[in-house]
């Protein structure tokens, strides 16, 4: 059975930064490429951060650009997002999600993490 | 950036009634479009990949079409359960998803 299981998150300064973990099992987690989702209070889901399986190519939404870093360690079956710069705008439940095969949907979600960036 | 756009952004059925979804891409996505339920303090599920495929475990009363730039969800006999956010994400360039639907079951 595929379990996500996120951590790291919380309360956070304007500025600051956090840094999200995702433990995967159940699955060839070497295999498939790998995304960070998030869903601000009242918001829609807004993609974030991909990488691939084997961690040579990632993507950002252009909100995150330059601030956020997502990395994968195969060894371990987790996925890390590093936060930086972090603002108001961040807050949100982040769900780590795994990609049914390349160019399909995610096919299985993490439970969600909240970060809340505030002063 | 490719914008989806779905219609309604509510929609309020009762059980046993028929609830058609709306999801419409800024540019062609070919077949590269799933649907998502999310209920409040649930993770999303995904109901259907590739626009009209089905995903384990989904019931039947689930189906979905299109290609392109316009694609339809269909709930026939809705449930009570059913009573979620909708949501659309295409997959050719990028990840994007729609504003989502509400759906709410009277």
């Amino acid at each position: 059975e595929v379990h996500l299981l996120e951590s790291g998150g919380g309360l956070v300064q304007p500025g600051g930064s956090l840094r999200l973990s995702c433990a995967a099992s159940g699955f060839s987690f070497s295999t498939l490429g790998m995304a960070w989702v998030r869903q601000a209070p009242g918001k829609r889901l807004e993609w974030v951060s991909a990488i691939n399986n084997n961690g040579a190519a990632t993507w950002y939404a252009d909100s995150v650009k330059g601030r956020f870093t997502i990395s994968r360690d195969n060894s371990r079956n987790t996925l890390s997002l590093q936060m930086d710069s972090l603002g108001a705008e961040d807050t949100a439940i982040y769900y780590c999600a795994k990609e049914q095969g390349y160019r399909l949907p995610f096919d299985y979600w993490g439970q969600g993490i909240l970060v809340s960036v505030s002063s | 950036e490719i914008v989806l756009t779905q219609s309604p952004a509510t929609l309020s059925l009762s059980a046993g009634e028929r609830a058609t979804l709306s999801c419409r891409t800024s540019q062609s996505v070919s077949s590269f479009l799933a649907w998502y339920q999310h209920k409040p303090g649930q993770t999303p599920r995904l109901l259907i990949y590739e626009a009209s495929n089905r995903a384990a475990g989904i019931p039947a009363r689930f189906s979905a079409s299109g290609s392109g730039t316009d694609f339809t969800l269909t709930i026939n006999s809705l449930e009570p359960e059913d009573s979620a956010v909708y949501y659309c994400q295409q997959r050719i360039s990028g990840w994007t998803f729609g504003q989502g639907t509400q759906v709410e079951i009277k």
